[in-house]
C-alpha cells in the first residue's frame, strides 16, 4: 500500500501569517491528493484537492502544490484567521485513500 | 451537510458488549468506507465495501465486522468491546470503487466503552 508522512504534527501561527503543511508519499502511482479539515468533534471536510496531472491549485486563501518527482505535496494557507484552527489531514489515493497523521493548526488572534 | 448519515450519534456501553453502527451513503454513492479515530489520533482505515461486496481491509480487528446491504447502507458491528475501542467511528462514501475521487464523511458515531 501507500505510506503518507505529514509534517509538522502541530503548528502555531499568528493571525494574518501564512501556514504550510507538508506531506510525502511513497508510491509514484498515487494520482489524487485531497486535504481535509477537521474541527473538534466534527467530520473531516474536504477543503481542496489536486490530481497528479496538475502542479498547483488555488482556492481563495488556500493552495496546494504537488511535486510528483519528489513525491510530496503541500497545503498553503495565507492570511490565516482564528477559524482556520483545526486538524488538517492530507491523503494520497492508491486504490483507496491513505491518510497522513494530521496537523493541529492553531491560529492566535 | 455531506449527505452521508450515521446513527447513532453517541453510544455508551460496557465492556464485553456488542454494538452496531449504521451508515447511509450519499444518494448514488456505491462505495462505503469505515474509519476509526481514537483520541488525538489520525483516521485509521477499517474496511471498504462497494455495491455490497468487501473490497479492502485495513487494521480491522477480528472482533469487528461489517456489511453493506442491497439498499447500500452499511453496518459496522463491534463485539466483545474493550475500553480501547472507545473512539469516533466515521463512515465515508464515494461514487466509484478505487477511483481517484473525493470521499465524503458522515458526522460520526462517538462510542464510549465503560
Amino acid at each position: 500500500g501507500e505510506n503518507v508522512e505529514q509534517h509538522p504534527s502541530t503548528l502555531s501561527v499568528q493571525e494574518g501569517d501564512s501556514a504550510v503543511i507538508k506531506c510525502t508519499y511513497s508510491d509514484s502511482a498515487s494520482n489524487y491528493f485531497p486535504w481535509y479539515k477537521q474541527e473538534l468533534g466534527k467530520r473531516p471536510q474536504l477543503i481542496i484537492d489536486i490530481r497528479s496531472n496538475v502542479g498547483e491549485k488555488k482556492d481563495q486563501r488556500i493552495a496546494v502544490t504537488l511535486n510528483k518527482t519528489a513525491k510530496h505535496f503541500s497545503l498553503h494557507i495565507t492570511e490565516t484567521q482564528p477559524e482556520d484552527s483545526a486538524v488538517y489531514f492530507c491523503a494520497a489515493h492508491l486504490g483507496r485513500l491513505y491518510f497522513g497523521r494530521g496537523t493541529q493548526l492553531t491560529v492566535w488572534p | 451537510d455531506s449527505g452521508v448519515t450515521q446513527t447513532p450519534k453517541h453510544l455508551i456501553t460496557a465492556t464485553g458488549q456488542r454494538v452496531t453502527l449504521r451508515c447511509s451513503p450519499r444518494s448514488g454513492d456505491l462505495s462505503v468506507y469505515w474509519y476509526q479515530q481514537s483520541l488525538d489520533q489520525g483516521l485509521q482505515f477499517l474496511i471498504q465495501y462497494y455495491n455490497g461486496e468487501e473490497r479492502a481491509k485495513g487494521n480491522i480487528l477480528e472482533r469487528f465486522s461489517a456489511q453493506q446491504f442491497p439498499d447500500l447502507h452499511s453496518e459496522l458491528n463491534l463485539s466483545s468491546l474493550e475500553l480501547g475501542d472507545s473512539a469516533l467511528y466515521f463512515c465515508a462514501s464515494s461514487v466509484l470503487e478505487g477511483a481517484a475521487e473525493t470521499q465524503y464523511f458522515g458526522p460520526g458515531t462517538r462510542l464510549l466503552v465503560l
